[in-house]
């Protein structure tokens, strides 16, 4: 089994309100990473994980604020964001030094 | 200079036909190279992976990464109309602590049927 699952698939919200993307997988691996992707660029890492302490910040805005809650979860909590904040995101998961395996994606948009 | 080129495309070739895929690296210290496929408004699925120089084959795909040029290549043969997709390269060095991956820009492909 090779999946990451994330929820929801679509997201809709206004640049008010506060809302959070969840991923899961049950692999065992202990890296864990956000991407997020725009119409027909490719995947920018935001944040990562390794073995649930954060490793690596690309330099996010502080209004996408990441956690994990243990080896199996990683959560983005979403707030105050702007309309060029619309895109896919994207978790994904890997051993360490290993592949990665990507979810299929929150689609979000903020009006 | 980009760290990962790749060609955009698109690409479009008759169904059958084989596929070449091409991406060009400039930093020698890139370890693990990496091919995904993503169809449109999903995420990306891992479909070769490989750490040394030569080739690496499953089923219709074929992975090949030359070191001493920093070139890689993917090739896809009996191409399928379902192989329309975007292919990414993907390159990371693997260090203790940084797992950053690398992407190239993706390049569109269509298989006509």
């Amino acid at each position: 089994d090779t999946e990451v699952t994330q929820t929801p698939k679509h997201l809709v919200m206004g640049m008010t309100n506060k809302k959070s993307l969840k991923c899961e997988q049950h692999m065992g691996h202990r890296a864990m990473y956000w991407y997020k992707q725009k119409a027909k660029k490719p995947p920018e890492l935001m944040f990562v994980y390794s073995y649930e302490k954060l490793s690596i910040n690309e330099s996010v805005p502080s209004r996408f604020s990441p956690e994990c809650p243990n080896s199996s979860l990683l959560n983005l909590h979403l707030h105050a964001l702007q309309p060029e904040d619309s895109a896919l995101y994207l978790c994904a998961s890997s051993q360490q030094g290993g592949k990665l395996f990507f979810g299929s994606g929150t689609q979000l948009s903020v009006l | 200079q980009k760290e990962v080129e790749q060609d955009p495309g698109p690409l479009s070739v008759p169904e059958g036909a084989i596929v070449s895929l091409n991406c060009t690296y400039s930093n020698s210290a890139f370890q693990y190279f990496m091919w995904y496929r993503q169809y449109s408004r999903k995420g990306p699925e891992l479909l070769m992976y490989t750490y040394s120089s030569g080739n690496k084959e499953d089923g219709r795909f074929t992975a090949q990464v030359d070191k001493s040029s920093k070139y890689i290549s993917l090739f896809i043969r009996d191409s399928q109309p379902s192989d329309s997709a975007t292919y990414l390269c993907a390159i990371r060095i693997s260090n203790f602590g940084n797992e950053k991956l690398t992407f190239g820009t993706g390049t569109r492909l269509t298989i006509i049927p």
